[in-house]
């Protein structure tokens, strides 16, 4: 089975600053997809960005990125310029690819991490 | 606003008791998905349904149940609640089912056993 591990329960940056947030996981397959979402305090869980495991280059969306090291098995999303609106509980999510699988269709989320922006 | 939409916002109820939640895919969608949120337990996936049949299965208690309807719509039935149910429960949907595909997450019920 998968899992997904976010070692940082809460983290802080000052606002127009950068921060990363790290995100490990663990599989045997080698074709999967991989997505940071982000809930904030209205609880609706809201996609980030995406990432595909056969792709070499990093995604991108406008102020935030990934660093995807697929050897190491880590998924790190990088804000930059934090606004005080990216103040969130950020997760980290995988899912498999293989389509014979009976959890094809799953997300599996770690934690999460509390991010906190200040002024 | 993702398009999906979940019924009620809030449930209070009794220990003992069975509950139906309801969840309406955006406009398109053929795919449902369920989420339990709990404080213990974190994010987990329910089970998923594709244009009226059972597509993956999750860490789903037998005394939970879903089905999705001939209109798309899905609905989640939690029966003998116990204390421990209390959660946010979330619906999403995607355009199809496949794994590439982003699932698109409602505001989520949530669900307080008394």
């Amino acid at each position: 089975a998968q899992t997904v591990t976010q070692s940082q329960p809460e983290m802080s940056v000052q606002e127009a600053e950068t921060v990363t947030l790290s995100c490990t996981y663990d599989t045997s397959e080698s074709d999967y997809y991989l997505f940071w979402y982000k809930q904030p305090p209205s609880r609706q869980m809201i996609l980030v960005i995406r990432q595909e495991a056969y792709k070499q280059q990093n995604a991108t969306e406008n102020r935030f990125s990934v660093n995807f090291q697929k050897a190491a098995k880590s998924f790190s999303l990088k804000i930059s310029d934090s606004q005080l609106g990216d103040a969130a509980m950020y997760f980290c999510a995988y899912r498999s690819a293989n389509a014979g699988g009976t959890s094809y269709g799953k997300l599996t989320f770690g934690q999460g991490t509390i991010l906190t922006v200040h002024p | 606003d993702s398009g999906v939409t979940q019924t009620p916002k809030h449930l209070i109820t009794a220990t003992g008791q069975r509950v139906t939640l309801r969840c309406s895919p955006r406009s398109g969608d053929l795919s449902v998905y369920w989420y339990q949120q709990s404080l213990d337990q974190g994010l987990q996936f329910l089970i998923q349904y594709y244009n009226g049949e059972e597509r993956a299965k999750g860490n789903i208690l037998e005394r939970f149940s879903a089905q999705q309807f001939p209109d798309l719509h899905s609905e989640l039935n939690l029966s003998s609640l116990e204390l421990g149910d209390s959660a946010l429960y979330f619906c999403a949907s995607s355009v199809g089912g496949n794994s590439q595909e982003t699932q698109y997450f409602g505001p989520g019920t949530r669900l307080l056993v008394l």
